[in-house]
């Protein structure tokens, strides 16, 4: 079985810290996919990055950074010089591969807040 | 925008009746799913679809049913509602683009049973 463990229900800094949500996630597959999707207080869902197990390259994407640590089973969220527009829920998930390549359905952990104030 | 809408998009039912909704896309994906997001739980997968006539129960299907009849239209359907079907409901589609391939959701579907 897969799970996802996002451990910060809450957190709360003042604009422009910088703020770094975690993920932990458990698998007994090989190959898998790791996510992170943004819900913001309009209730959508916003994808931000998918990374494949085999990859464990770190990536940056404007004041967003992530980092994959297979040996930890770690995939956490950085975000720079926070701004009050990053305010919302984040969640992480996980998927394992199907037989045409793509993604299963995903495990989702249950999502940290994150309040920017100004 | 991966050209998905949810039918309805908010509903109060009574406990009991039966309620179909409805996801539909215009880019003829493959896969599509159903999940439901509760406080404290995050989303949880109930069915998903990899094809016409083509399902599989998720995590939390109990409940619930699904068919597809075609490409573009995946219905989730409560035969008996009850309160603890109280959700909102997402509809996502598996999607390669720009050499990500990812799972885009629908905007939501909020459900109170009462």
């Amino acid at each position: 079985a897969q799970k996802v463990t996002q451990a910060q229900t809450e957190i709360s800094v003042v604009e422009k810290e910088d703020v770094t949500l975690d993920c932990v996630y458990e698998t007994r597959d090989t190959t898998y996919y790791l996510f992170w999707y943004k819900q913001p207080p309009s209730g959508e869902l916003v994808f931000l990055i998918r990374r494949n197990s085999f990859d464990e390259q770190n990536e940056i994407s404007g004041r967003y950074s992530w980092n994959f640590q297979k040996s930890t089973s770690s995939f956490n969220f950085t975000i720079t010089a926070s701004q009050v527009v990053d305010s919302a829920v984040y969640f992480c998930a996980l998927s394992g591969v199907n037989s045409g390549g793509g993604a299963d359905g995903l495990t989702f952990g249950k999502g940290t807040h994150l309040i920017i104030q100004p | 925008d991966a050209g998905i809408t949810q039918s309805p998009r908010h509903k109060v039912t009574e406990t009991g009746t039966p309620v179909t909704l409805r996801c539909h896309q215009t880019e003829n994906h493959r896969y599509m799913y159903w999940y439901r997001q509760d406080p404290g739980h995050g989303l949880r997968l109930i069915h998903y679809s990899y094809g016409v006539k083509d399902t599989d129960k998720g995590e939390v299907s109990d409940g619930y049913s699904v068919s597809r009849s075609k490409t573009e239209d995946f219905l989730l359907t409560l035969e008996s509602a009850t309160s603890s079907q109280t959700s909102v409901y997402f509809c996502a589609i598996y999607s390669g683009r720009a050499n990500t391939d990812t799972q885009y959701f629908g905007p939501g579907t909020r459900l109170t049973v009462l």
